[in-house]
């Protein structure tokens, strides 16, 4: 079992929906958790990031993590076509330097 | 401020040769952690530097090395190379100790023929 589980997608919907991407992990040792934004051929961009529990937005990006269930979530809203990309959960706190990933959920956004 | 930079952006190799891939961090980012991309195993983290230090490293084979220089600027090298190390490695930098939050480049795409 991976030790951050992201469900791959694919994912589609309609331009203005609100998208909601989710990871579970088991290692209860992670205190940061990051959601990073991938284009195809490019690298990780850092959208948001969080410490512990609790919530934090930042324009139409919402994120929160519950460590009592394991869950983080992330929350777009008003979605557009430029948000078509695999967006990526990153958790650490448990060695230096080393972010583990989920596998990433690609998303597409349709006119 | 210039973001993390990699060099080469793409590379083809055969099998058994060795490769050196480049990594320049943000000006002031003192950390850098290397990961390697594929379509079935997803950002694996393979090691990480700081102040010219190995201070981790993921579970990877030793042909896979690394190292980093007094301006941070850090190289990893892949010897004998198999095809199943075609892959995106990518590069990312951090502040300092301690700090979490990483910041990556555009990697480089190595394909092994």
């Amino acid at each position: 079992q991976k030790e951050v589980e992201q469900d791959p997608g694919p994912l589609s919907v309609p331009e203005g929906a609100i998208v909601s991407l989710n990871c579970t992990y088991s290692n209860s040792a992670f205190q940061y958790f990051m959601w990073y934004r991938q284009y195809s051929r490019k690298g990780p961009e850092l959208l948001m990031y969080t410490y512990s529990s609790g919530n934090k937005e930042d324009g139409r990006f919402t994120a929160q993590v519950d460590k009592s269930s394991k869950y983080i979530s992330l929350f777009i809203r008003d979605s557009q076509p430029s948000d078509s990309a695999t967006y990526l959960c990153a958790m650490s706190g448990t060695s230096y330097g080393k972010l583990t990933f989920g596998q990433g959920t690609i998303l597409t956004v349709h006119p | 401020k210039a973001g993390v930079t990699q060099t080469p952006r793409y590379l083809i190799k055969t099998r058994g040769q060795q490769v050196t891939l480049s990594c320049s961090p943000i000006s002031g980012h003192r950390s850098v952690s290397w990961y390697q991309q594929t379509p079935g195993q997803g950002l694996q983290f393979l090691f990480e530097y700081f102040s010219e230090t190995q201070r981790n490293k993921g579970n990877f084979p030793g042909r896979f090395s690394g190292r980093q220089f007094s301006n941070s600027r850090s190289e990893m090298n892949v010897s004998t190379l198999e095809l199943g190390d075609s892959a995106l490695y990518l590069c990312a930098s951090s502040l300092a100790a301690g700090e979490e939050t990483q910041y990556f480049g555009p990697g480089t795409r190595l394909l092994v023929l």
